[in-house]
């Protein structure tokens, strides 16, 4: 069955530590990945996005994702974390080039410790 | 600012209540979404409308009514609810159906 794991429910670091957010799938084929974040109170907002070409996407907030095919993972790091950066992550997989088919995964909480 | 709008925040309802949840998009998107967040649950998706016709529907019981007068507003109509369909209650929009999705803030759903 397709689906999407992320194995952490919460993590907490230090501010300007470094992160890492795990995330795997469950698919025969190259999926569309993205992450998502949710601040407290606020909506999903995109963080980034992967459809094909180079493996290292970059996004906003100075995140950035790897999607490595041989371990079917799309892990989101940060080099050094803020305190604004606390909230809730969301991956995602779409099946499909459309919004219809994105399957998300149930989130993994970030701590952030002064 | 995700341009994204949801009215009320916060809905507390009876399980005879009838209310609606309204949603409201300022970006000239043609796509919307429902979507339901249950604590440490998947976010599912309910609904899907495309140019103000449903695309998609995610065999939503039908206590679960939506409407999409046009492809500013999309309303999420609700009778006879159940206490487990409280949850957070997501609307997002895209230019299309393959283009990023921006999310409003979510109405927060408690049936008593």
């Amino acid at each position: 069955a397709q689906s999407v794991t992320q194995p952490d429910i919460h993590i907490t670091v230090s501010e300007g530590a470094s992160l890492e957010l795990r995330c795997n799938y469950s698919y025969g084929a190259t999926p569309y990945l993205f992450w998502y974040v949710q601040s407290p109170g606020q909506g999903l907002q995109l963080l980034l996005k992967y459809f094909s070409g180079d493996t290292l996407v970059q996004g906003i907030k100075g995140f950035e994702a790897e999607f490595k095919r041989s371990q079917s993972s799309f892990n989101l790091r940060k080099p050094s974390v803020h305190w604004s950066d606390a909230a809730e992550y969301f991956c995602a997989v779409a099946y499909s080039y459309n919004n219809n088919d994105m399957r998300f995964g149930a989130g993994t909480r970030l701590t952030v410790k002064p | 600012e995700t341009g994204v709008t949801q009215t009320p925040r916060h809905l507390v309802m009876g399980m005879t209540n009838k209310k609606s949840l309204k949603c409201e998009q300022h970006l000239g998107h043609n796509a919307m979404y429902w979507y339901k967040q249950s604590a440490k649950k998947p976010l599912e998706l309910m609904f899907v409308y495309n140019f103000k016709e449903q695309t998609e529907n995610n065999s939503v019981p039908s206590r679960f009514s939506p409407e999409c007068p046009n492809s500013s507003h999309l309303f999420l109509h609700l009778h006879t609810l159940q206490p487990e369909d409280s949850a957070l209650y997501l609307c997002a929009s895209s230019r299309d159906r393959t283009d990023t999705q921006y999310f409003g803030p979510g109405t927060r759903l408690t049936v008593l």
